[in-house]
């Protein structure tokens, strides 16, 4: 089945540190970028970061650039969103999403069910 | 940074009506990279129009999508009671992808 699914979400503290993975399946993992978007509770879509099939080119948003760090393991088929300094406005729904080209700037037509992060004291 | 802002913010329609969706960017879309999703509460986004046109696998001939350039736009021809939701569009045509706010199709 094709299908991603995220893990690694939870409570942290304000500068705070969680790392998310979203493991793939039923596809060729190394052939499609991927990214990361998030959803604050009863909000729109933001998108966060995404990262080429063969991770030379990364890019961020503005909002997380220097704090977040995306990488992947091709072998492992699985997404990382590695978040740092942690703050209240990161709190989300955090979505994999699997990019439709190898390239970053992309549509997305995989989407995992997300892992909510929340940042409070 | 290309922003996307929606119309309307919410828009009540009965089953049986046309939906007309607008997505208007702050400047041109390259290449008309603009995708539209459909969200339900409590799932994750659904692809439903990329390239401006062109409809996703197994999206209903009721959904369609056209404009280019800065104006962009979503129609559902003839309303379903499952077609009631939240769309966003979604620009591509830059590495920086950006979403608009979204608009709240709800049954009148």
């Amino acid at each position: 089945e094709v299908q991603l699914l995220e893990s690694g979400g939870g409570l942290v503290q304000p500068g705070g540190s969680l790392r998310l993975s979203c493991a793939a399946s039923g596809f060729t993992f190394s052939d499609y970028a991927m990214s990361w978007v998030r959803q604050a509770p009863g909000k729109g879509l933001e998108w966060v970061s995404a990262l080429s099939n063969s991770g030379t080119s990364i890019y961020y948003a503005d909002s997380v650039k220097g704090r977040f760090t995306i990488s992947r393991d091709n072998s492992e088929k699985t997404l990382y969103l590695q978040m740092n300094s942690l703050r209240a406005e990161d709190t989300a729904l955090y979505y994999c999403a699997k990019d439709f080209y190898s390239g970053s700037g992309s549509y997305y037509n995989l989407w995992g069910q997300g892992t909510l992060v929340t940042v409070s004291s | 940074e290309i922003v996307l802002t929606q119309s309307p913010g919410t828009l009540s329609l009965s089953p049986g009506e046309r939906a007309t969706l607008s997505c208007r960017a702050s400047q041109s879309v390259a290449s008309n990279y603009l995708a539209w999703y459909q969200q339900k509460f409590g799932q994750a986004p659904r692809l439903l129009i990329f390239g401006a046109s062109s409809r996703a696998t197994g999206i209903p001939d009721r959904f369609s999508g056209s404009g280019s350039g800065t104006d962009f736009s979503l129609t559902i021809s003839r309303l379903e009671p499952e077609d009631f939701a939240v769309y966003y569009c979604q620009q591509y045509g830059t590495p920086r992808i950006t979403f608009g706010q979204g608009t709240r199709l709800e049954i009148k």
